[in-house]
């Protein structure tokens, strides 16, 4: 019943640090996101993945890094991390693109010093 | 860019009353979905409704489409203080098999 999983909950980063948030998802799904929330901002896309081996760029996919060679995995990497990147990070995977149903990670909350 | 756009940004009533969301956006869409966010939690999802349907019901909540206008709302009848969460409106992003885009979010304050 695990749903989509994000790791680490919390992580506080020194500028110019690198990390990988990492994110799986057990339902099979062919679709998975990655999207980032500040305050008075919403959500905006980050990149997103629509199978294994592909993905494309969302609207502020500068500074970070994807990779898909699972279906069950899509890790987000910060190459170089700036104060600019403090965000809470979500997770997101569904069965297809809009029209389905997404189901969300639980967050990743990433303070960059 | 295509984006969802709620209002208004906050909203506060009390327990029992009912609670109106508007969601705005700028190209056609096929379907437009409503998301609600606990306090530091993940967004969960709330309804989905198709281009061809102009009303959809879900237990206390019912939502609209307007696709001339380009508006869908979001309508919680006798609201509780468990409905108190940010809830947004998202739509799909471009034409085909694209990711969906999210708004800012209305933050609905149910006062017991």
């Amino acid at each position: 019943n695990a749903g989509v999983t994000q790791t680490p909950k919390f992580q506080v980063l020194k500028t110019g640090q690198s990390m990988t948030l990492q994110c799986a998802q057990d339902m099979n799904h062919e679709y998975m996101s990655w999207y980032r929330q500040d305050p008075g901002m919403g959500l905006r896309l980050i990149h997103y993945s629509v199978g294994a081996g592909i993905t494309d760029q969302g609207e502020v996919p500068n500074g970070y890094n994807v990779s898909r060679s699972t279906t069950e995995d899509f890790p987000l990497r910060l190459l170089s991390a700036a104060p600019s990147q403090t965000s809470v990070y979500f997770c997101a995977s569904s069965q297809g693109g809009a029209g389905n149903t997404i189901y969300f990670g639980e967050g990743s909350w990433l303070t960059v010093v | 860019s295509q984006q969802g756009e709620e209002d208004p940004q906050a909203l506060s009533i009390q327990e029992g009353e009912n609670a109106t969301m508007n969601c705005s956006y700028k190209t056609s869409i096929n379907n437009l979905q409503w998301y609600r966010q606990n306090s530091g939690r993940g967004l969960v999802h709330l309804i989905l409704i198709r281009s061809n349907e102009r009303e959809k019901h879900s237990g206390r909540l019912r939502v609209t489409l307007d696709t001339s206008k380009k508006s869908s709302s979001l309508l919680i009848t006798a609201s509780r203080a468990a409905d108190t969460a940010s809830y947004f409106c998202a739509v799909p992003r471009n034409s085909g098999n694209t990711p969906l885009v999210f708004g800012k979010g209305t933050r609905l304050s149910v006062i017991a």
